[in-house]
C-alpha cells in the first residue's frame, strides 16, 4: 500500500488478556520499528527489525512483550497478560535500509481495562 | 525511557507570528530530526539535520543542529492555522543503530 497500515486502530482488552497488534509496512521497506506513545509523551522505542530479524529489541519493557516479522514484511507485536500500564498508542514505522526517513502508521490505541 | 527536554511545553500564538522551540539532551547526538503529529496520526518528518552547526530550511520551517551536539532549534515563520499540532524533536545517539529518542513535545495552537 501507499503508507504504513496498522490494525486494529483501536483495541480494548481486559487486564490479563493477550493481544496482537499488526503492522503492514510500505512495500519494499526493509526496516520496521515499533514505538509506544503514552498520553502527553513522545514515542518511545520498542524494537527494530532489519528484514526478518530483530536488530535491536532493547526497548521492550519486559518479557510480556514480543514481536515477530517472519517474512520480512508484516510484523506483529504481541503482549501477554496485559496490564493497565500497557495502555498507550503503539506506533509502527518503516524505512528503506534503516535510514531516518521513517514513515509512521496512524497507530493502534490499546486500552486495558 | 529517556526523553529529550523540549520547551516550551505549549504555546498559543496568533496567525502570522513566528514561533521558536528548542530541544536539549544530556547526550551527544549525531542526528537531529523534527516531526509534527496531528491528532490520531503518526508523526510526520519535517526536517533532518546531520552535522553540528547545520542550518536547514523546509518552506517556512528552519531548524538548526546545535554546535555542542546536545541541542536543536526549530523556527516556524508566519504561522498559519494548519501549523497547529504537536512538534517533536528526535535524535540518534552514536552507536545506537536506527533507534530514535524523542522529545516530550511542544503543543502549538494558532489563533486567528
Amino acid at each position: 500500500g501507499a503508507g504504513v497500515s496498522q490494525t486494529p486502530s483501536n483495541k480494548v482488552t481486559e487486564k490479563g488478556k493477550y493481544v496482537e497488534l499488526r503492522c503492514d509496512p510500505i512495500s519494499g521497506h526493509t526496516a520496521l520499528y515499533w514505538y509506544r506513545q503514552s498520553l502527553g509523551q513522545g514515542p518511545e522505542f520498542l524494537i527494530y527489525f532489519q528484514g526478518t530479524g530483530a536488530a535491536d529489541d532493547s526497548g521492550l519493557p519486559n518479557d510480556r512483550f514480543f514481536a515477530v516479522r517472519p517474512e520480512g514484511s508484516v510484523s506483529t507485536l504481541k503482549i501477554q497478560r496485559t496490564e493497565r500500564g500497557d495502555s498507550a498508542v503503539y506506533l509502527c514505522a518503516s524505512s528503506l535500509w534503516g535510514n531516518y526517513g521513517y514513515t509512521f502508521g496512524s497507530g493502534t490505541r490499546l486500552t486495558v481495562v | 525511557g529517556q526523553q529529550l527536554n523540549q520547551s516550551p511545553q505549549s504555546m498559543f500564538i496568533q496567525e502570522g507570528e513566528d514561533v521558536s522551540m528548542n530541544c536539549t539532551s544530556s547526550s551527544i547526538f549525531n542526528t537531529w530530526l523534527w516531526y509534527k503529529q496531528d491528532p490520531g496520526e503518526g508523526p510526520v518528518l519535517l526536517i533532518a539535520l546531520y552535522k553540528a552547526g547545520e542550518l536547514t530550511s523546509n518552506g517556512r520551517l528552519t531548524a538548526q543542529f546545535g554546535i555542542t551536539r546536545k541541542d536543536s532549534f526549530l523556527n516556524i515563520s508566519a504561522s498559519i492555522p494548519s501549523d497547529v499540532g504537536i512538534y517533536f524533536c528526535a535524535g540518534r545517539v552514536y552507536g545506537t543503530a536506527s533507534k530514535l529518542t524523542f522529545g516530550t513535545g511542544t503543543r502549538l495552537q494558532v489563533t486567528l
